[in-house]
């Protein structure tokens, strides 16, 4: 079955920037999607389409993508942006949708 | 104001039977499909599948088909996640969440129903 790949873990101080990564082999056909989950919450959208933000959704979130890779740009982090960040796309049918792994950001 | 509401938190013996419920508003409930997303406790998101209102047309990702069922009322702009025998590794956080029939992703999501499965 179709998989996507994120880092289990990224760790920035505040101010700095948090990239997470997304791969998977239908990504070039496929839009990702990411979210973002903090502890007890339901996910939230952070990024459609792989690039476009939601209403409500700071500028310092922004998505990219190349090829089998999507990457989730954090921008001067903040201490609230401590949270589960999922990537979240298509297999290449478009038929099944699939999560990946998610990623915690810490903050120090 | 696109709002989707969960049934409450169930307690539920392995072998029993459940049905959970995600009611949407603010939407035209037949332009947009309803997921179902399983959340074990400590582990990450797993889409469950997918069900399109305006045909009641379901799938199933590989894992959960004939686990689960997926269904959907029109008239009450209510989904459902059914299982007919519950086990303990059914244990988990279970989200309904809605996006656009043509897009993948979600953009409104449901508050979660805890489903716990205990002898």
């Amino acid at each position: 079955s179709y998989e996507l790949t994120q880092p289990p873990s990224v760790s920035v101080s505040p101010g700095q920037t948090a990239r997470i990564t997304c791969s998977g082999d239908a990504l070039p056909k496929q839009y990702a999607y990411w979210y973002q989950q903090k502890a007890g919450q339901a996910p939230v959208l952070l990024i459609f389409k792989d690039t476009e933000r939601p209403s409500g959704v700071p500028e310092r979130f922004s998505g990219s993508g190349s090829g089998t890779i999507v990457t989730l740009t954090i921008s001067g982090v903040q201490a609230e942006d401590e949270a589960d960040y999922y990537c979240q796309s298509a297999d290449s049918t478009g038929t099944h949708r699939v999560f990946g792994g998610g990623t915690k950001l810490t903050v120090l | 104001e696109v709002r989707l509401v969960q049934s409450g938190a169930e307690v539920k013996q392995p072998g029993e039977s459940l049905k959970i419920s995600c009611k949407a508003s603010g939407y035209s409930f037949t332009n947009f499909w309803i997921g179902w997303v399983r959340q074990k406790p400590g582990q990450g998101l797993e889409w469950m599948g997918t069900i399109y209102p305006g045909d009641s047309n379901s799938r199933y990702s590989p894992s959960f088909a004939s686990q689960v069922t997926i269904s959907s009322d029109k008239f009450t702009t209510t989904a459902y996640l059914q299982w007919d025998s519950l086990e303990a590794s059914d244990t988990a956080m279970y989200y309904c969440a809605r996006g656009n029939v043509t897009l993948a992703g979600a953009d409104y999501w449901g508050q979660g129903t805890l489903i716990t499965v205990s002898p």
